[in-house]
């Protein structure tokens, strides 16, 4: 089955700095790559998803993803940080078959400082 | 807000009730998903529907019973839990399951907090 690996469980940031959140999948086949995010007590929010049409994914709120398919890399960046920025992300890959679930990485929490 | 709505918002229960979570959602969507998920863990697989129909249990407990009346409607009784099946659960829906929609993702709702006593 394919999988995710989120380097990093803690990353943090000053506000207006760059946001590096960093997924690498396996999978020697393209893969179904999404970027969810979690606020406090609050459900998974999608924020981009890969679709091969493109490798750069730009997604909500200023985020936006570049799939490297030479280095097995989905990563999350937004250019300048915003204490709203602050929450749970998860990268995740959707297996294929008709089982189609969803699996996840263990997550980053965005911590966002003044 | 979110298109999927569950019910309710939080819910604690002893350990010889039987309680039941709701799941609900308008978006015509034919998969429908129950996953759980422990504090600062990500969430994990429950159960899969997939035009009503239970297509993945992932060696769930049967305290857990799954049951899609309907393609609107997802529910999870609970019956006889123990304390460490304290965790939020979390519905999400797809358009429908198999290769042609891979790259649907899956929209989630706010989740039910459980508490189990």
């Amino acid at each position: 089955a394919q999988s995710v690996t989120q380097l990093g469980s803690h990353v943090s940031v000053s506000e207006g700095a760059l946001v590096l959140l960093r997924c690498n999948y396996s999978s020697s086949v393209p893969p179904y790559l999404f970027w969810y995010v979690q606020y406090p007590n609050q459900g998974l929010q999608l924020l981009l998803k890969y679709t091969s049409a493109a490798t750069l994914v730009k997604g909500i709120n200023g985020f936006e993803a570049e799939f490297k398919k030479s280095e097995t890399s989905f990563h999350l960046t937004k250019p300048s940080a915003h204490m709203s920025d602050a929450a749970e992300y998860f990268c995740a890959v959707r297996n294929t078959g008709t089982a189609s679930k969803l699996t996840f990485g263990t997550g980053t929490r965005l911590q966002v400082t003044l | 807000d979110t298109e999927v709505t569950q019910t309710p918002k939080h819910l604690v229960m002893g350990m010889t009730n039987k309680k039941s979570l709701k799941c609900e959602q308008h978006m015509g969507h034919r998969a429908m998903y129950w996953y759980k998920q422990k504090a600062k863990k990500p969430p994990e697989l429950m159960f899969v529907y997939s035009y009503e129909k239970l297509s993945i249990n992932e060696s769930v407990p049967s305290r857990f019973s799954p049951e899609c009346p309907n393609s609107s409607l997802l529910n999870l009784h609970l019956h006889a839990l123990q304390p460490e099946d304290s965790a939020l659960y979390l519905c999400a829906s797809s358009p429908r399951q198999g290769d042609s929609v891979k790259n649907s993702p899956l929209h989630f709702g706010n989740g039910t907090r459980l508490t189990v006593t």
